[in-house]
């Protein structure tokens, strides 16, 4: 089945920092999504992006289908986007397969 | 509007004991999943109900059985809970496949 990598696994930002999260996946995609999942446990949506790019606030998200990744931006950023980033993608039909994870922490 | 909601929050279980978790969604979505969440694998889908009337397992189906009860619900049993199947379980619903996926709050199950 297809395999889904992210990187970097844990990655610790100064307040107001930049950064850029990566998921490679092994074959082609119908679509890809991105989530993030605060420390208490909830899993929020962020993008559905099968391909190109799309901006939300201080966020945004590229996905190129042809070389097989997507990138997830995060600027000047806050206490409250630390948690676990996922990327999650689906090849046909029902069954969506997640990486295992980006974990953010956000100093102040 | 609530989303996607599932019960119980927590639940502390004994080998070999059984329990439902229940899960409802108002948005009028057609396919709902049940996955399970553990430290440092991501998500895995258990079991999947693309429509109602419908369901499919997925990639870790074993000690669990699921009932689309309507289209709103989607439930899922653990006929004989193992240690094994400690975990956080998550319920979620979209549209239709590949679509954006919307999900619960999640369950704390613990199995001793």
């Amino acid at each position: 089945g297809i395999q889904v990598e992210q990187s970097p696994p844990d990655l610790i930002l100064q307040e107001g920092a930049n950064s850029t999260l990566r998921c490679n996946f092994s074959d082609s995609v119908n679509n890809l999504q991105w989530f993030h999942q605060n420390p208490w446990g909830q899993l929020i949506n962020l993008f559905y992006i099968p391909s190109g790019t799309k901006q939300n606030g201080r966020l945004s998200a590229t996905t190129v289908a042809t070389e097989r990744y997507s990138l997830l931006y995060i600027s000047s950023s806050q206490t409250t986007d630390s948690g676990v980033y996922f990327c999650a993608v689906n090849t046909g039909g029902f069954k969506t397969i997640f990486g295992a994870g980006t974990r953010l922490f956000v100093k102040a | 509007n609530a989303g996607v909601t599932q019960t119980p929050k927590f639940q502390v279980l004994k080998t070999g004991q059984s329990m439902t978790l229940q899960c409802a969604q108002d948005m009028n979505h057609n396919s709902m999943y049940w996955y399970r969440q553990d430290p440092g694998m991501g998500l895995r889908l258990i079991y999947y109900s693309a429509s109602e009337g419908t369901t499919d397992k997925g990639e870790v189906p074993n000690g669990y059985n699921v009932s689309r009860l309507n289209k709103r619900e989607f439930s899922l049993r653990l006929e004989s809970a193992a240690p094994s199947q400690t975990s956080v379980y998550f319920c979620a619903s979209s549209l239709d496949s590949g679509n954006t996926i919307y999900f619960g709050e999640g369950s704390w199950l613990t199995v001793v």
